[in-house]
């Protein structure tokens, strides 16, 4: 498996404020990009996918790809308590996922 | 659509004992489904990836012997984990991927295994 880091938690960010997440990746070859949000207790959920670099938009979230820098990030616009949890960025290489630590997301109400 | 459950949701066993976690993708057909393992506080680790009648390909690190899986028909693979010992408990989940879903897995509830 190849590696792959998010930037450390817990993040603890107001309710409607802007959540930021990031995370980088060493293996060149990967090919698509995920990140999923992970209850306490309970398996990961999918919540976006990206394979191009650049934007892609999905309601609230918003992630980002850059191949080049082996960087892909999420965004969380206003954040409401229900997106606290832990996300997991996860990075597809000959369709295995790798995942990193997570990042503990607490959103204050 | 692209729902995978898993059985049991939660197992106690006494340790030497063996136990069988399933799973299930229900309505759609599975050619690959992966085995994760993820202790408390740490992400998911990929254990073995199986493909519908074929052997297991197991990470490294992972001992084939203790973790058995089986990957019978495109919509059930199962683990059996034997002679489980403390040291196993963890949270067991599996995801499955269909080849018209190729680009994405879809993971079960997962099975919380504890050896006494």
């Amino acid at each position: 498996q190849k590696e792959v880091e998010q930037n450390s938690g817990p993040l603890s960010v107001p309710e409607g404020a802007i959540a930021s997440l990031n995370c980088t990746y060493s293996d060149r070859g990967s090919q698509s990009f995920f990140w999923y949000r992970q209850y306490s207790g309970k398996s990961p959920e999918l919540i976006m996918s990206i394979y191009s670099n650049g934007d892609k938009e999905d309601g609230r979230f918003t992630a980002q790809l850059n191949k080049a820098s082996q960087y892909v990030s999420l965004l969380i616009r206003d954040s409401q308590p229900s997106d606290s949890a832990t996300y997991l960025c996860a990075v597809m290489v000959d369709y295995k996922l790798s995942f990193g630590a997570g990042t503990t997301v607490t959103v204050r109400a | 659509g692209a729902v995978v459950s898993q059985h049991p949701s939660r197992v106690i066993c006494k340790s030497g004992t063996s136990v069988k976690i399933e799973c299930r993708s229900l309505d759609f057909q599975a050619t690959t489904m992966f085995w994760y393992r993820q202790f408390p506080k740490q992400s998911l680790m990929l254990m073995a990836t199986s493909n519908e009648g074929s052997k297991a390909t197991y990470e490294q690190g992972v001992e084939k012997d203790k973790f058995l899986i089986n990957h019978a028909s495109l919509t059930l693979s199962t683990l059996t984990v034997t002679s489980a010992h403390p040291e196993d408990s963890s949270f067991y989940i599996c995801s499955a991927r269909g080849a018209e879903l190729a680009e994405t897995q879809y993971f079960g509830p997962g099975t919380r295994l504890l050896v006494l």
